[in-house]
């Protein structure tokens, strides 16, 4: 859904650097869900944020990666020194403040390659 | 640990055909199953849902049926298209979670 606004849409890195993938959800949604696609894979569940706060980050690697949703601006998803293992397509979804993710709308994602 | 099994991996039709893909899950907490398009490039766009009080949900040419003793539920496109080629995705969730089968992709060949 073009409302979900992901960028970068594709972004490289070499081993050992840091990616910062942003999502800007719908208008008038505060809550935002992260996915992670591995080539041949589903989507898995990363974390789940609302304004400020993590809600659930069950999904998320317990090292290098870490998520933020600010009270202004998109949110982030930060993974640090990055491996080839991180190379994936990471999808971004909101949904309305009922919080039901019955509502939620996907981002383009953004690909993120490591080299 | 697959929460959602999918099936095929992929799926050829010919155009007019019924492409039919299967999921089965675990979990009877699961109280939502969605199926979601996702064309290349493209995030996954849901396409059809429903709720385990339900054996059919119909949606123009898209069906889907749920067999909650078996625990399985199925997507049946009817009249198969070539606009349909895509990946599907079928999923479960319990409350704010989502858990995606593997995808399926499907070409309809004219």
């Amino acid at each position: 859904n073009a409302g979900v606004m992901q960028n970068p849409r594709h972004l490289v890195r070499r081993r050992g650097q840091e990616a910062r993938l942003r999502c800007s959800p719908m208008k008038g949604h505060s809550h935002v869900y992260w996915y992670r696609q591995l080539p041949e894979e589903g989507l898995k569940f990363m974390v789940y944020l609302q304004k400020e706060n993590i809600i659930d980050e069950s999904g998320m690697p317990k090292e290098r990666f870490s998520a933020e949703f600010p009270k202004e601006g998109p949110s982030i998803l930060r993974i640090q020194q990055v491996v080839r293992g991180d190379s994936a397509a990471y999808f971004c979804a909101s949904s309305p403040p009922s919080g039901r993710n019955t509502e939620a709308f996907f981002g383009q994602g953004t690909r993120l390659t490591v080299v | 640990q697959q929460q959602v099994k999918q099936s095929p991996q992929s799926l050829i039709v010919q155009k007019g055909g019924i492409s039919i893909i299967n999921c089965a899950y675990e979990n009877t907490a699961f109280d939502y199953f969605p199926w979601y398009q996702q064309f290349p490039g493209k995030g996954p766009a849901l396409l059809i849902a429903i709720r385990p009080d339900v054996s059919e949900k119909k949606e123009g040419r898209f069906t889907i049926s749920f067999n909650k003793s078996a625990k399985q539920f199925s997507l049946h496109i009817m009249d198969s298209q070539p606009g349909d080629s895509a990946t599907y995705f079928c999923a479960a969730s319990k409350g704010n979670q989502f858990y995606f089968g593997t995808g399926t992709s499907l070409t309809v060949i004219p």
